[in-house]
């Protein structure tokens, strides 16, 4: 079945330092793929998204490009801030599969250090 | 319209004990997601619908498990006879059916199996 596969973590970086956090994927159709992070204390949110391949999905600084020739969709920021201290979970979802499903990773913890 | 919500956002519970939690969906949205939520590892599907109707059931899921959506709105899920292994977050998400857009999230409810 589809999966994700996402770097360990937890990552510790200073802030202003270049981020990446790579994440894999295997899946049987065309997903949707997906950038959720989850700050201390709160919910789940959508930091990205990327439908097709070779899109570009950003916010905040943050950005990741859907790329089907190496079923990746690796995370990146150029210049950290402590306020980015999270967890971000890779995710996935295949409608032309019927069973579209939401698949997540099993997360990444950042702590970015003043 | 005020995103995903969820109730009880906190329960504890006795060992043998039947508990069950709610979510209020965004309301034009028609798939509904139940997730469950450890420690340190991502979201892992429980089961969503389609409305009223219950598309999909995790093997996570034992006959310990109920989930309803009547009326294709709210949607609660029953946890009959708890174990000390069930103790985790809860998650619901909503979303529109076109496999694209992102899922919300509520902000959960914790179960504590004593």
């Amino acid at each position: 079945g589809d999966s994700v596969t996402q770097m360990e973590g937890p990552v510790t970086l200073s802030e202003e330092a270049f981020l990446t956090i790579n994440c894999t994927y295997t899946a049987t159709g065309y997903p949707s793929l997906f950038w959720y992070v989850q700050y201390p204390g709160e919910g789940l949110q959508l930091l990205l998204k990327a439908t097709k391949a070779d899109d570009k999905g950003s916010n905040k600084g943050f950005e990741a490009t859907y790329r089907k020739e190496t079923t990746s969709f690796h995370l990146e920021k150029g210049s950290v801030q402590v306020s980015d201290s999270a967890v971000y979970f890779c995710a996935l979802s295949d409608l032309r599969d019927r069973d579209d499903k939401i698949i997540f990773g099993k997360g990444t913890r950042l702590h970015i250090l003043p | 319209d005020t995103g995903v919500s969820q109730d009880p956002r906190h329960k504890i519970t006795k060992r043998g004990q039947n508990v069950t939690f709610r979510c209020d969906p965004i309301s034009e949205h028609n798939r509904l997601y139940w997730y469950r939520q450890t420690l340190g590892q991502g979201p892992e599907f429980l089961t969503y619908f389609q409305n009223e109707a219950q598309l999909e059931k995790s093997r996570l899921l034992s006959d310990r498990f109920s989930a309803e959506r009547p009326k294709g709105s709210f949607s609660t899920l029953e946890i009959q006879r708890t174990e000390q292994g069930d103790s985790a977050m809860y998650l619901c998400a909503s979303r529109e059916t076109d496999g694209v857009t992102e899922a919300f999230f509520g902000q959960g409810t914790r179960l504590t199996v004593v």
